[in-house]
Order: structure tokens, then sequence, then C-alpha cells
């Protein structure tokens, strides 16, 4: 199994832009997390799905951030507008139900200027 | 989640044993001790869970005091590839909030 693949590995944009960042779990796995990783905090939970449907996005910092699940095998991480204080790595995971073993992708780095 | 409390950094001699400590005096009855690592630039990596008896597996041993409230992770013959930042996590397990990590404990082997 490949594990959980994230792309872009790296993404660099300016302040305004659109970010989006993706995600493909393991296969076979019902629940997907979203995490952000920064000196000051710490790795955070954003949100995370299970079967697809978002069960919890108290994480997710504000407007500008949404996440979709369109089907099993895909997430997207949006950014719009993106600010510099959004600049850290974002990490994907995924684990089976039933199972307490969380998988995590290699991550997204993001850097907005 | 119980609280956990987990000293900041530690050293480590290669191939010695490294014994990562974990305080959770507030945990319940329900809840179990994960424990992650983090090497530098990689996402999280599960190591082993337990409730009460100790545990072992290919990566390490967790050895949970009597009384539930503090535990120790043990990597046995510790490698270079060893050093990384180590999470003790303490939730009640399949419930949907997932895991919530701390700041970890920085170690560093050292050859």
């Amino acid at each position: 199994d490949a594990g959980v693949i994230q792309s872009p590995r790296h993404e660099v944009t300016e302040m305004g832009q659109e970010v989006t960042l993706r995600c493909k779990p393991i296969s076979g796995h019902d629940y997907l997390f979203w995490y952000r990783q920064t000196m000051m905090r710490g790795l955070e939970l954003l949100i995370y799905f299970n079967n697809n449907v978002p069960i919890d996005d108290s994480g997710m910092p504000e407007d500008r951030f949404s996440a979709k699940m369109p089907n099993a095998s895909f997430s997207t991480l949006k950014i719009q507008p993106s600010e510099p204080r959004d600049s850290a790595v974002y990490f994907c995971a995924s684990r089976i139900g039933g199972s307490e073993k969380l998988f995590f992708g290699s991550g997204t780095q993001l850097s907005v200027l | 989640d119980a609280k956990t409390t987990q000293p900041t950094s530690m050293d480590c001699a290669e191939g010695r044993a490294a014994n990562l400590p974990c305080n959770h005096s507030t945990i319940s009855g329900n809840e179990y001790v994960y424990w992650y690592r983090q090497i530098h630039s990689q996402g999280p990596q599960y190591i082993i869970h337990g409730l009460k008896n100790n545990e072992t597996n290919e990566m390490a041993s967790l050895i949970i005091t009597e009384d539930r409230k503090s535990s120790t992770l043990i990597l046995p013959h510790a490698t270079l590839r060893d050093t990384a930042v180590y999470y003790c996590i303490v939730r009640v397990p399949y419930n949907n909030n997932d895991m919530r990590f701390g700041a970890g404990t920085r170690l560093t082997v050292k050859p």
C-alpha cells in the first residue's frame, strides 16, 4: 500500500491567492483527518470525515478554510483567500473504523508570502 | 481526554535503552495511552497503545503503572533514526474525537 498521499509536497503562493491541498487516504480507510502544524501551536486537528461526511470541523480556523471529501479516495482542503499566517505544514491522515492506528501523509509545506 | 505531561527534551546514547515518561494523573478508567512519534519533516507515526497491561511490539514497549497515572515508552536499543518528537496521548478509544497532540518530548539519540 502506498500510504496516505498528499499533494503538492510544497506550495508557495502570494497572499490573497486560493490554495488547494489534496489528499488520497489509504484504500479502505473510512476516517480522514486534516491537521495543521506550526511551531507556535504544534499539531492542530482542523476537521475530520467519516464515510465522506464531515463530522467535526470545530478546528477550522475561519471561513476562509473549507474541506471536502467527494468520494472515499479523495479530499481537498481549500484556503481562499490565503494569508501569511496560514503558512504551516498541513497533514492528512486516515484510519479504518475499529482501529486506533492513525496513518499520516508526508504533509504539504505551505508558504504564503 | 485526560491531560498528559511529558519532559520537553531528552538525550539517549545510541544502543542504549530510551525511556520516555508520561504523566496522566487524571486518566479515567476507559482511557487508553497512545504513543506516536514524528521524525523531522515527516508525519507522525503510530508506535503503540495500551490500557493497563504492559504492551510490546516490534518498535517499543509500553509500561503502565498499576494506578495508571503514568507510563513509560521504552525503545530498547535506540538508534540515530529514533531521534524524533514522541507524543503521549490519552483518550477513549473508538471515540469520534481523534488524536490531539501536545508538545511531546524531543528525543535526541547521540552517537
